[in-house]
């Protein structure tokens, strides 16, 4: 089993629609879990934090973090072309970890106008 | 405005050459990585380094090593380079306090082996 799992893509949706993305990781001691946004050719960017379980919302962005499923999403509401990219969710693992991330292999969003 | 520089974005190499991918940062920050990219596995952790001429491995050091003799900079080395190699390579870098919630990426450098 991969450390963090991401649901396989590529995912298409229309202009307008919710977009759901979604991860799950294998360590239960993650403290901290990161959604990044990669366009084609550039370096991820970071659109979310969330540490707690719960909802986390951000413009048009809500983050759920579920630690007992051991379940991380990202719905992007209103979604839009310049939404179309990779998505990658990162999981920083317990215990002493220098800052270093764990990646999940990335969901291909493609919104379609 | 924090910065990652990787100074190669694009580079050929023949297999068997030692191949050399440098990265600086200007944030004074304590951790560095070098992940690689490819399609449908995400990023991958090859070495990571939390102090001048620390280096730890990540999940996929083989085939690679690391130089760190500066806190700037930190350098992905290739000792003889294969096909298999052929990949996207991101440098990052964080701060020693893992409570900042995020790490900084270069550009990435593109390396392609023949």
């Amino acid at each position: 089993q991969k450390e963090v799992e991401q649901n396989s893509g590529p995912l298409s949706v229309p202009e307008g629609a919710i977009a759901s993305l979604n991860c799950t990781y294998s360590d239960r001691g993650s403290q901290s879990f990161f959604w990044y946004r990669q366009y084609s050719g550039k370096s991820p960017e970071l659109i979310m934090s969330i540490y707690s379980n719960g909802d986390k919302e951000d413009g048009r962005f809500t983050a759920q973090l579920n630690k007992a499923s051991q379940y991380v999403s990202l719905l992007i509401r209103d979604s839009q072309p310049s939404d179309s990219a990779t998505y990658l969710c990162a999981v920083r693992p317990g215990g002493t970890s220098y800052g270093k991330l764990t990646f999940g292999q990335g969901t291909i969003l493609t919104v379609h106008p | 405005d924090v910065k990652v520089t990787q100074s190669s974005r694009y580079l050929v190499k023949r297999t068997g050459e030692k191949v050399f991918l440098e990265c600086v940062q200007d944030m004074d920050h304590e951790n560095m990585f070098w992940y690689r990219q490819d399609p449908g596995l995400g990023l991958r952790l090859i070495y990571f380094s939390y102090d001048v001429k620390m280096k730890e491995k990540g999940d996929i050091p083989e085939g690679y090593s690391v130089s760190r003799e500066k806190k700037e900079r930190f350098s992905l080395i290739l000792e003889s380079a294969s096909t298999n190699q052929t990949s996207m390579y991101l440098c990052a870098s964080s701060p020693l306090w893992q409570g900042v919630n995020t790490i900084y990426f270069g550009e990435g450098s593109w390396l392609t082996v023949v």
